[in-house]
């Protein structure tokens, strides 16, 4: 079965600073791991996702993550944050064929 | 569509009543999954069609929560005889064939029982 843990139900950094939510996940099959992003009383939008080939991914808005199979990780980063980041971050996990599992979620604070 | 509708986008109902929540995927969006969203508890599965094939009902919380999908399209999400544990956003997303290809999302309906 497949799961996800995010580190911290809430972050909090100042602009312009590192943006680093954790997630690890666990799954008896090769992965398909996402994020996504639900901005206040908005749907979920996905960020990027990893399915197979470059571990690290490239997704909308300056975000980027790195799969790392032998940490089970799949952490999100974004090297200078934006007032606009602030929202709720999902960590998501499939074997591809079937449904995506999410984490509980984090919620990025960006302070001034 | 362009999107994926859900409707209504709130909804109020008294303990015990029955709800009916309808999404409208994507056109051509071959799999439709219904999610359930509470506070601090992030986004929990609740059931999955997938084409033609039996849907996966695997995370439906009790029997009072039913759902069905008329024509490969449009779903409804019946709740029965609803409870106060089931005021949440519930949430329907769409995909072009398996999850690998990722979700596109509606923007919920939030329910409230009172």
């Amino acid at each position: 079965a497949q799961s996800v843990t995010q580190l911290g139900s809430h972050v909090s950094v100042s602009e312009g600073a590192l943006v680093l939510l954790r997630c690890n996940y666990s799954s008896s099959v090769p992965p398909y791991l996402f994020w996504y992003v639900q901005y206040p009383n908005q749907g979920l939008q996905l960020l990027l996702k990893y399915t197979t080939g470059a571990t690290l991914v490239k997704g909308i808005n300056g975000f980027e993550a790195e799969f790392k199979k032998s940490e089970t990780s799949f952490h999100l980063t974004k090297p200078s944050a934006h007032m606009s980041d602030a929202a709720e971050y999902f960590c998501a996990v499939s074997k591809g064929s079937d449904k995506i599992i999410f984490g509980k979620g984090t919620r990025l604070h960006i302070l001034p | 569509g362009a999107g994926v509708s859900q409707s209504p986008s709130n909804k109020v109902t008294e303990k015990g009543k029955d709800v009916e929540l309808r999404c409208d995927p994507i056109s051509g969006h071959t799999a439709l999954y219904w999610y359930r969203q509470s506070l601090g508890q992030g986004l929990e599965f609740l059931i999955y069609f997938q084409g033609n094939s039996a849907p996966d009902k695997s995370g439906l919380p009790s029997d009072r929560f039913s759902a069905e999908r008329t024509g490969g399209s449009v779903s409804t999400l019946t709740i029965q005889r609803t409870q106060q544990e089931d005021s949440a956003v519930y949430l329907c997303a769409s995909s072009a064939g398996t999850a690998n290809y990722g979700y596109t999302f509606g923007s919920g309906t939030r329910l409230t029982v009172v």
